[in-house]
């Protein structure tokens, strides 16, 4: 089954830009969205189809994919970006559905 | 604006059947373009994908669960529900239903805001 990898964590300092990073076999051939999750909420979509963002999510996320890895970048990190961070993908061969382990992001 | 509302039992027994059930306000299920999906989070992990159905009756599991899951909806009430059966302590977990958007691919757009299921005796 399609698998993909996500680093456990990354660390920013306010202000400084963050990136977390999704690697899948052949990714370059499949849409990647991104979702935010704060603790003990919902998740809530941030990027879809690679690099579209959402109405109501600041510029500051974006994303993007040459190749491999996808990349989710969020610029002037602040305190509230704070959250949990999964890539996800639909397997067109399977009709299924993938999402990557997660990273942890922490605002030092 | 649409909203799901997961409901059901917060407790189950071990080896019995988890029902939950997910109503949709806002818009209707049968509009079509939409998979109506289930994902769990167990504590401390990341995200399921369970499976998910388009509102004419069509269905897709994640392997691993498609054996003890079947979602299913009921257009006159604007649900989407959940069977799982032979539950185990492994099966605790945040459960959301969320609605998936189908274009080019597949993503999650409206989300509920989960329920709590805990399987013990």
């Amino acid at each position: 089954s399609y698998e993909l990898t996500q680093p456990p964590s990354v660390s920013v300092a306010p202000g400084k830009t963050a990136r977390i990073t999704c690697g899948g076999k052949s990714i370059g051939s499949k849409s990647v969205h991104w979702y935010q999750q704060k603790p003990g909420q919902a998740p809530v979509l941030v990027i879809s189809y690679d690099r579209d963002r959402p109405s109501g999510i600041p510029e500051r996320f974006s994303g993007s994919k040459s190749g491999n890895p996808a990349t989710l970048t969020i610029s002037r990190v602040e305190a509230g970006d704070e959250a949990d961070y999964y890539c996800q993908v639909w397997d067109t061969k399977s009709d299924h559905v993938v999402f990557g382990g997660g990273t942890k992001l922490t605002v030092l | 604006q649409v909203q799901l509302q997961e409901s059901g039992p917060g407790l189950v027994k071990p080896s019995q059947t988890l029902s939950l059930t997910c109503t949709v306000s806002g818009a209707s299920m049968t509009s079509g373009g939409y998979y109506w999906t289930w994902i769990r989070q167990r504590p401390g992990k990341g995200l399921d994908w369970i499976g998910y159905i388009f509102y004419s009756g069509g269905t897709y599991y994640d392997p691993s669960l498609e054996s003890r899951s079947t979602i299913s909806v009921d257009t006159s009430k604007n649900q989407l529900s959940l069977k799982l059966n032979s539950v185990t302590a492994a099966d605790t977990a945040v459960f959301y239903c969320a609605r998936g958007r189908i274009s080019a691919s597949v993503h999650f757009d409206v989300w509920g805001q989960g329920v709590v299921v805990t399987v013990s005796s």
